[in-house]
């Protein structure tokens, strides 16, 4: 069955860097364009990054945008979020989550999440 | 930006009863690409509706979604135990993709 797996949350001080993993399987994952989503605690939903299949595009929110990098490895099956300098408003669960269709989508499988913590 | 307003921002209602809840976008969202997601606490989001009114894979048909334009329903024919939680919808008509604000389903 499809899963995604995210890893490599916890507490940074602010200005500090954090990179997320996302590990893939139950699916072709070179087939598909991946997204980091994130949810501030007690908050709704917000997009983040996209990446396409084969890492020719890729797209921020202005929030993040020269802060996050996106990227991903397919033979390991394996999405990343570098995240850099980092603010107390990036606090959130981050979620990355399979892109149904290519460019713009809704999103069809997602991972469970990892907290990031921004905070002295 | 489109921006998506969820009513009401909670419904409390009983299991059996017909839940309804909306979604306005501030500009008319293209080719109808409008999600729903349910999310419960402490688990993600999971998704329910796309293009509007096609139901996800393994998505009860007590679920349905409507609309068009700007303003976008969804509707659960009858409530059971397991559907009170957040429900949230998501535009993918324009760059950048986003959210309502969510509507809470509460038990009554």
């Amino acid at each position: 069955q499809v899963q995604l797996v995210e890893s490599g949350g916890g507490l940074v001080k602010p200005g500090g860097s954090l990179r997320l993993s996302c590990a893939v399987s139950g699916f072709t994952f070179s087939d598909y364009y991946m997204s980091w989503i994130r949810q501030a605690p007690g908050k709704g939903l917000e997009w983040v990054s996209y990446i396409s299949s084969s890492s020719s595009y890729t797209n921020y929110a202005d929030s993040v945008k020269g802060r996050f990098t996106i990227s991903r490895d397919n033979a390991k099956n394996s999405l990343y979020l570098q995240m850099n300098s980092l603010r107390a408003e990036d606090t959130a669960v981050y979620y990355c989550a399979r892109d149904r269709g290519n460019w713009d989508s809704d999103w069809d499988y997602w991972g469970q999440g990892t907290l990031v913590t921004v905070s002295s | 930006e489109i921006v998506l307003t969820q009513s009401p921002g909670t419904l409390s209602l009983s299991p059996g009863e017909r839940a309804t809840l909306s979604c306005r976008a501030s500009q008319s969202v293209s080719s109808s690409y409008l999600a729903w997601y349910q999310q419960k606490p402490g688990q993600a989001p999971r998704l329910l509706i796309y293009d509007a009114s096609r139901r996800a894979t393994g998505i009860p048909d007590r679920f349905s979604g409507s609309g068009s334009g700007t303003d976008f329903t969804l509707t659960i024919s009858r409530l059971e135990p397991e559907d009170f939680a957040v429900y949230y919808c998501q535009q993918y008509g324009s760059s950048p993709r986003t959210f309502g604000q969510g509507t809470k389903v509460e038990i009554k």
